[in-house]
């Protein structure tokens, strides 16, 4: 069984750029989340799909940070305007449905210079 | 408040000395507690997880746990450790398997010959 894809593996930008971070989940799974690891701490749920509907966003920093899953399938996550602080793993993960084992895949390192 | 205490932040074993990692949590509801591992450049893998049952759980790699409720402690155990052990091992609280789970900081395993 495939796991859950993500790209590009690693990018580096300069702040007030923008950047996307794709997201292709295990076939099936309904559900698919963002998550931010900064260097040194957990990760931390940035957004929850359920299909291609948001269920939480509520840490997601919406005047910089977007997040679309269009056809309830693949997902990406965008950054506009970055900034220093946004340099970490973007985790995305995906489960059968809520309260399922989720599914991590191996992340998206940035750096914003 | 919700959170996760993880207060090692490095540990140092070495090869078929035994393990074990402290979690503490605190949570206003029955907690789902589960601990993972995540490999160099590599997602986050689930080792085991409790909610309810045997406060012994048993998990993947020869790993166990024990909920113990009056100290809020989720501590993590392998009786003889493996080189390729060596990881960042989350503990991690939610109120199911997927809802906005909380992680601690992580805890570096390094493991000498």
């Amino acid at each position: 069984e495939a796991g859950v894809a993500q790209s590009p593996r690693y990018k580096i930008i300069e702040k007030r750029q923008s950047v996307a971070f794709w997201c292709n989940p295990i076939s099936g799974h309904a559900t698919l989340y963002w998550y931010q690891q900064i260097l040194g701490q957990g990760p931390k749920l940035l957004i929850q799909f359920q299909n291609n509907g948001v269920v939480d966003d509520s840490q997601l920093p919406k005047d910089r940070f977007s997040a679309e899953r269009l056809k309830g399938v693949d997902s990406t996550l965008k950054i506009q305007p970055a900034k220093l602080e946004d340099s970490a793993v973007y985790l995305c993960a995906s489960s059968l449905d809520s309260n399922e084992k989720l599914f991590f895949g191996s992340g998206t390192q940035l750096s914003v210079l | 408040a919700q959170s996760v205490t993880q207060p090692d932040i490095h540990i140092t074993v070495s090869e078929g000395a035994s393990l074990e990692l402290r979690c503490n949590y605190s949570y206003g509801a029955t907690p789902y507690l589960f601990w993972y591992v995540q490999s160099p450049g590599q997602g986050l893998q689930l080792l085991l997880k409790y909610f309810s049952g045997d406060t012994l759980v048993q998990g993947i790699k020869g790993f166990e746990a024990e909920f113990k409720r009056s100290q809020s402690s989720f501590n993590l155990r392998k009786p003889s450790v493996h080189w390729s052990d060596a990881a960042e091992y989350f503990c991690a609280v939610g109120g199911s398997n997927t809802d906005k789970l909380i992680f601690g900081t992580g805890t570096r395993l390094q493991v000498f010959p």
